[in-house]
């Protein structure tokens, strides 16, 4: 069965804090995607990354930065200078790589950045 | 290119009515996904489908749901007889048939809320 956690329920930073938000996954699949999404307070869900199972890579993109490791199930997501416009609730998610794409999801680090 | 739209963006319901939930997928998106975000219990799959066809429907309640999408017009999804515990939000999701079809891309979502 496949799993995602994000342990972290609530997160708290101050303005220009660099965060990171955890994510483990469980899978029996050798090919599979990860994913991360934002929701913002307004509630639409907002694509951030895409990684497949192959490609290791580590992917920056401005002040987001990922880090995904096979060894450990784990696909971290850091927010670098965190930015009051960064607070919403962060989603990873799983789904198989096969003709049903259908997302597994975590429950979610809701991240508060204050000023 | 206009992304997915639903609509109602809000829908108010009494117990024992109808709910009918519109989704758009993006033009050239081919396949539908509807995702059901509870309070408190997360983003949880509900039902994967293809132009005229339904491919997983395992996360969708046995009762009182059902999806459709049709070859022509907008997927629709169907509540008939609500009640309180299907308070909740109601994302769809579409992705392109082949390439690409790794990444799905959500609606805003419709917040059903049953009185």
């Amino acid at each position: 069965a496949q799993k995602v956690t994000q342990a972290q329920t609530e997160i708290s930073v101050v303005e220009k804090e660099d965060v990171t938000l955890d994510c483990v996954y469980e899978t029996r699949d050798t090919t599979y995607y990860l994913f991360w999404y934002k929701q913002p307070p307004s509630g639409e869900l907002v694509f951030l990354i895409r990684r497949n199972s192959f490609d290791e890579q580590n992917e920056i993109s401005g002040r987001y930065s990922w880090n995904f490791q096979k060894s450990t199930s784990s696909f971290n997501f850091t927010i670098t200078a965190s930015q009051v416009v960064d607070s919403a609730v962060y989603f990873c998610a799983l789904s198989y790589a096969g003709n049903n794409r259908k997302l597994i999801w975590g429950l979610g680090t809701s991240l508060a950045v204050n000023p | 290119n206009a992304g997915v739209m639903q609509n109602p963006r809000h829908l108010v319901r009494r117990r024992g009515q109808e709910a009918r939930l519109r989704c758009s997928p993006m033009k050239g998106h081919s396949h539908v996904y509807w995702y059901r975000q509870l309070p408190e219990e997360g983003l949880k799959f509900m039902v994967y489908l293809q132009k005229e066809n339904i491919i997983d429907e395992s996360g969708m309640p046995k009762e009182r749901f059902s999806a459709e999408f049709p070859k022509e017009g907008p997927s629709i999804l169907r509540i008939q007889q609500v009640v309180r515990g299907d308070s909740a939000a109601y994302f769809c999701a579409s992705s392109p048939p082949n390439r690409g079809a790794e990444t799905q891309y959500f609606g805003p979502g419709t917040r059903l809320l049953v009185l």
